[in-house]
């Protein structure tokens, strides 16, 4: 059964340096998204992403974040300088469908740990 | 913004029994209604939904309820198993730009006791 895989599944990193984080979503899916979940907190929707822009994101998603197709088969969030507050598991997800109730397949997270 | 609250956080049943878990929402336009079933290591994964347009839903041992009005909604699970312990959440979605994004509940961590 296809799923989303995301790499690496835990991440380190100190605070103010940049970190990718990659996923690789269905391969006939048109629509991708990205959600943090802070430990204990609720998972938060980021941004979507279709036809190669962002569709909609949230107050969380601010310039120090951003989203790439590279290259068809990857999509990434960048976090340029991250914080100790950007410490938590980002899920990537995807859909097929460009309307109606897109069923969002989800990855199995990363788990970033700013120090 | 949509805010969902989700209740209870934790619950423990003894295999067999039902378990019920339930969701406020706070948005009138949200109309569609995931239930994300979330097991150690894995993402959250879909398991039933529920649309404004209907009062219930039912697929084998779970079932949703939709109180439109009052804006409730509620996952049942009935004749539980070990294999159900998980943190369930659920999520209530408007049309954003094209696709539904969910706003999740803070999650129900589900024990099952053999």
């Amino acid at each position: 059964e296809p799923e989303v895989t995301q790499t690496p599944s835990h991440q380190v990193t100190q605070m103010g340096q940049e970190v990718i984080l990659r996923c690789v979503p269905i391969s006939n899916h048109l629509y991708f998204y990205w959600y943090r979940q802070i430990l204990g907190q609720k998972v938060e929707f980021l941004v979507s992403f279709y036809n190669n822009e962002i569709s909609e994101k949230s107050e969380i998603f601010d310039d120090q974040f951003s989203v790439e197709r590279p290259d068809g088969s990857n999509f990434t969030l960048k976090i340029r300088s991250t914080k100790l507050e950007d410490s938590a598991m980002y899920f990537c997800a995807s859909s097929h469908t460009s309307g109606g109730y897109n069923e969002q397949f989800f990855g199995p997270g990363t788990r970033l740990t700013v120090l | 913004g949509e805010n969902v609250e989700q209740h209870p956080s934790t619950l423990s049943v003894q295999e067999g029994d039902s378990a019920v878990i339930k969701c406020t929402y706070s948005d009138s336009a949200s109309n569609y209604f995931p239930w994300y079933k979330q097991e150690l290591g894995k993402g959250p994964q879909l398991i039933i939904d529920i649309r404004s347009n209907v009062g219930e839903k039912k697929d084998q041992r779970i079932a949703v309820t939709l109180n439109k009005t009052a804006k409730h909604f509620s996952l049942h699970i009935t004749e539980t198993q070990p294999e159900d312990s998980a943190v369930y959440f659920c999520a209530a979605s408007t049309s954003r730009g094209g696709s539904y994004i969910p706003t999740f509940g803070r999650g129900t961590s589900l024990i099952v006791h053999p």
